[in-house]
Protein backbone atom coordinates (compact mmCIF):
# COMPACT_ATOMS: atom_id res chain seq x y z
CA UNK A 1 0.00 0.00 0.00
CA UNK A 2 0.83 3.48 -0.26
CA UNK A 3 1.24 3.99 3.44
CA UNK A 4 1.61 2.10 7.07
CA UNK A 5 -2.25 1.00 7.61
CA UNK A 6 -3.23 0.70 11.22
CA UNK A 7 -6.24 -0.85 12.54
CA UNK A 8 -8.62 -0.05 14.27
CA UNK A 9 -8.42 3.48 14.39
CA UNK A 10 -10.31 3.49 17.99
CA UNK A 11 -10.51 0.97 20.25
CA UNK A 12 -12.52 1.34 23.87
CA UNK A 13 -11.71 -1.77 25.86
CA UNK A 14 -13.25 -2.40 29.18
CA UNK A 15 -10.62 -3.23 32.26
CA UNK A 16 -9.39 -6.80 31.85
CA UNK A 17 -10.55 -7.07 27.90
CA UNK A 18 -8.47 -8.71 25.38
CA UNK A 19 -7.60 -5.98 22.24
CA UNK A 20 -5.69 -6.87 19.61
CA UNK A 21 -4.32 -3.89 17.21
CA UNK A 22 -3.24 -4.49 13.34
CA UNK A 23 -0.26 -2.25 11.45
CA UNK A 24 -0.12 -3.34 7.96
CA UNK A 25 3.40 -1.59 7.00
CA UNK A 26 4.37 -0.39 3.44
CA UNK A 27 4.74 -3.86 0.99
CA UNK A 28 8.50 -4.96 1.02
CA UNK A 29 9.23 -2.89 4.48
CA UNK A 30 10.96 -5.59 6.24
CA UNK A 31 11.57 -3.53 9.72
CA UNK A 32 8.53 -3.22 11.76
CA UNK A 33 8.38 -1.39 14.57
CA UNK A 34 5.60 -0.32 17.68
CA UNK A 35 5.45 2.48 20.09
CA UNK A 36 3.36 3.96 22.64
CA UNK A 37 2.27 7.11 23.05
CA UNK A 38 0.58 8.35 26.42
CA UNK A 39 -1.33 11.35 26.03
CA UNK A 40 0.82 14.47 26.41
CA UNK A 41 4.26 12.40 25.90
CA UNK A 42 6.17 11.27 23.23
CA UNK A 43 6.09 7.85 21.46
CA UNK A 44 8.32 5.03 23.49
CA UNK A 45 9.24 1.83 21.94
CA UNK A 46 7.78 -1.01 22.27
CA UNK A 47 8.99 -3.81 20.12
CA UNK A 48 11.22 -4.17 16.67
CA UNK A 49 10.77 -7.09 13.94
CA UNK A 50 12.79 -7.63 11.14
CA UNK A 51 10.71 -9.61 8.58
CA UNK A 52 9.42 -12.35 11.00
CA UNK A 53 11.81 -12.49 13.41
CA UNK A 54 11.72 -10.22 16.93
CA UNK A 55 15.20 -8.65 17.43
CA UNK A 56 13.76 -6.48 20.31
CA UNK A 57 10.77 -6.86 22.97
CA UNK A 58 12.42 -4.48 25.56
CA UNK A 59 10.18 -2.19 25.61
CA UNK A 60 6.94 -3.98 26.37
CA UNK A 61 5.84 -2.75 29.56
CA UNK A 62 4.66 -6.27 30.91
CA UNK A 63 3.86 -9.94 30.05
CA UNK A 64 0.36 -9.04 28.86
CA UNK A 65 1.65 -7.19 25.50
CA UNK A 66 2.64 -9.65 23.18
CA UNK A 67 3.92 -8.34 19.44
CA UNK A 68 4.02 -11.12 16.24
CA UNK A 69 4.59 -10.65 12.73
CA UNK A 70 4.31 -14.51 11.46
CA UNK A 71 4.87 -13.80 7.86
CA UNK A 72 6.96 -10.69 7.62
CA UNK A 73 4.42 -8.67 6.71
CA UNK A 74 1.05 -7.67 8.81
CA UNK A 75 1.81 -7.60 12.57
CA UNK A 76 -0.63 -7.87 15.65
CA UNK A 77 0.11 -5.93 18.89
CA UNK A 78 -2.34 -7.89 21.58
CA UNK A 79 -2.54 -6.78 24.82
CA UNK A 80 -4.21 -9.23 27.48
CA UNK A 81 -6.22 -8.38 30.50
CA UNK A 82 -6.17 -4.57 29.33
CA UNK A 83 -5.71 -1.95 32.79
CA UNK A 84 -6.48 1.99 32.38
CA UNK A 85 -2.43 2.68 32.12
CA UNK A 86 -2.67 1.01 28.76
CA UNK A 87 -4.55 4.07 27.35
CA UNK A 88 -2.36 5.28 24.76
CA UNK A 89 -1.89 5.78 21.13
CA UNK A 90 -0.02 2.59 19.53
CA UNK A 91 1.88 3.67 16.51
CA UNK A 92 3.29 1.30 13.76
CA UNK A 93 5.90 2.33 11.53
CA UNK A 94 8.39 0.54 8.63
CA UNK A 95 11.23 0.41 6.89
CA UNK A 96 12.97 -0.93 4.09
CA UNK A 97 15.77 -1.40 4.04
CA UNK A 98 18.97 -2.28 6.81
CA UNK A 99 19.78 1.52 6.70
CA UNK A 100 16.47 2.69 8.50
CA UNK A 101 18.56 5.90 9.39
CA UNK A 102 19.42 7.00 5.98
CA UNK A 103 15.98 5.74 4.06
CA UNK A 104 13.79 6.38 6.99
CA UNK A 105 10.84 5.58 8.88
CA UNK A 106 7.04 5.68 7.73
CA UNK A 107 4.51 5.74 10.75
CA UNK A 108 1.07 4.86 10.69
CA UNK A 109 -1.99 7.36 12.13
CA UNK A 110 -2.34 5.09 15.30
CA UNK A 111 -4.70 3.28 17.03
CA UNK A 112 -5.93 5.26 19.70
CA UNK A 113 -6.47 2.90 23.04
CA UNK A 114 -8.87 3.79 25.94
CA UNK A 115 -9.61 1.05 28.45
CA UNK A 116 -12.88 2.14 30.49
CA UNK B 1 22.61 5.70 26.85
CA UNK B 2 21.18 7.62 23.72
CA UNK B 3 18.20 10.70 24.51
CA UNK B 4 17.29 13.92 23.62
CA UNK B 5 15.90 17.08 25.50
CA UNK B 6 13.69 19.15 24.19
CA UNK B 7 13.94 22.66 25.78
CA UNK B 8 10.79 24.00 25.66
CA UNK B 9 7.65 22.18 25.62
CA UNK B 10 5.70 25.24 24.10
CA UNK B 11 6.74 27.94 21.44
CA UNK B 12 4.10 30.46 20.56
CA UNK B 13 5.48 32.89 17.80
CA UNK B 14 3.30 34.96 15.35
CA UNK B 15 2.92 34.48 11.76
CA UNK B 16 5.91 35.57 9.45
CA UNK B 17 8.05 35.45 12.05
CA UNK B 18 11.17 32.87 13.13
CA UNK B 19 10.69 30.20 14.42
CA UNK B 20 13.04 27.88 17.31
CA UNK B 21 12.77 24.85 18.39
CA UNK B 22 15.55 23.63 20.32
CA UNK B 23 16.97 20.06 21.10
CA UNK B 24 19.85 18.87 22.70
CA UNK B 25 20.76 15.52 22.65
CA UNK B 26 22.64 12.86 24.27
CA UNK B 27 25.16 9.86 22.65
CA UNK B 28 27.88 7.52 23.03
CA UNK B 29 28.83 7.75 19.62
CA UNK B 30 28.07 9.93 16.42
CA UNK B 31 23.96 9.88 16.26
CA UNK B 32 21.00 10.16 14.19
CA UNK B 33 18.73 12.64 14.28
CA UNK B 34 15.39 13.31 12.91
CA UNK B 35 12.93 16.27 13.35
CA UNK B 36 9.16 14.82 12.92
CA UNK B 37 5.73 16.19 13.28
CA UNK B 38 2.72 15.57 14.42
CA UNK B 39 -0.36 17.17 13.26
CA UNK B 40 -3.57 16.93 15.51
CA UNK B 41 -5.24 13.07 14.66
CA UNK B 42 -2.63 12.54 11.89
CA UNK B 43 0.32 10.30 11.80
CA UNK B 44 3.97 11.35 12.29
CA UNK B 45 5.74 12.66 9.24
CA UNK B 46 9.86 13.44 8.73
CA UNK B 47 10.83 16.78 8.09
CA UNK B 48 14.65 15.83 7.99
CA UNK B 49 16.98 13.96 9.05
CA UNK B 50 20.77 14.39 9.76
CA UNK B 51 22.95 11.13 9.29
CA UNK B 52 26.71 12.34 9.22
CA UNK B 53 26.49 14.10 5.96
CA UNK B 54 26.40 17.74 6.13
CA UNK B 55 25.77 19.64 9.37
CA UNK B 56 22.80 21.84 8.01
CA UNK B 57 20.17 19.78 6.64
CA UNK B 58 17.25 21.37 4.65
CA UNK B 59 13.70 19.94 5.37
CA UNK B 60 10.61 20.09 3.81
CA UNK B 61 8.16 23.15 4.10
CA UNK B 62 10.78 25.57 4.64
CA UNK B 63 12.20 23.92 7.84
CA UNK B 64 15.83 23.12 8.57
CA UNK B 65 18.08 22.41 11.48
CA UNK B 66 21.68 22.64 12.74
CA UNK B 67 24.11 19.53 13.85
CA UNK B 68 26.33 21.02 16.28
CA UNK B 69 28.48 18.34 18.21
CA UNK B 70 30.45 21.38 19.71
CA UNK B 71 26.75 21.94 21.83
CA UNK B 72 25.06 18.41 20.92
CA UNK B 73 22.11 20.23 19.72
CA UNK B 74 19.77 19.86 16.66
CA UNK B 75 17.55 22.62 17.04
CA UNK B 76 15.19 23.47 14.54
CA UNK B 77 14.42 26.67 12.62
CA UNK B 78 12.08 28.25 10.19
CA UNK B 79 12.76 31.86 8.59
CA UNK B 80 8.57 32.54 8.60
CA UNK B 81 6.00 31.12 10.25
CA UNK B 82 2.99 30.28 8.63
CA UNK B 83 -0.52 28.76 10.41
CA UNK B 84 -0.26 25.11 9.00
CA UNK B 85 2.98 25.05 11.48
CA UNK B 86 0.61 24.70 14.40
CA UNK B 87 1.32 21.71 15.56
CA UNK B 88 3.16 19.23 17.76
CA UNK B 89 7.20 18.61 17.26
CA UNK B 90 9.98 15.57 18.09
CA UNK B 91 13.35 15.45 18.32
CA UNK B 92 14.52 11.98 17.94
CA UNK B 93 17.79 10.22 17.84
CA UNK B 94 18.48 6.63 16.71
CA UNK B 95 19.73 3.77 18.46
CA UNK B 96 22.15 2.36 16.14
CA UNK B 97 19.25 1.97 13.58
CA UNK B 98 17.39 -0.48 15.71
CA UNK B 99 14.90 2.13 17.51
CA UNK B 100 13.90 5.69 17.69
CA UNK B 101 14.46 7.52 21.07
CA UNK B 102 11.64 10.92 20.88
CA UNK B 103 11.70 14.24 23.30
CA UNK B 104 8.85 15.25 24.78
CA UNK B 105 7.61 17.23 21.82
CA UNK B 106 7.11 20.62 21.56
CA UNK B 107 3.69 22.52 20.54
CA UNK B 108 4.33 25.02 18.39
CA UNK B 109 1.21 27.64 18.14
CA UNK B 110 1.36 30.54 15.55
CA UNK B 111 -0.57 33.37 16.36
CA UNK B 112 -2.54 35.66 13.33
Amino acid sequence: GAGVSQSPRYKVAKRGQDVALRCDPISGHVSLFWYQQALGQGPEFLTYFQNEAQLDKSGLPSDRFFAERPEGSVSTLKIQRTQQEDSAVYLCASSKRRDRDNYGYTFGSGTRLTVV
Amino acid sequence: AQSVTQLDSHVSVSEGTPVLLRCNYSSSYSPSLFWYVQHPNKGLQLLLKYTSAATLVKGINGFEAEFKKSETSFHLTKPSAHMSDAAEYFCVVSVYGNKLVFGAGTILRVKS
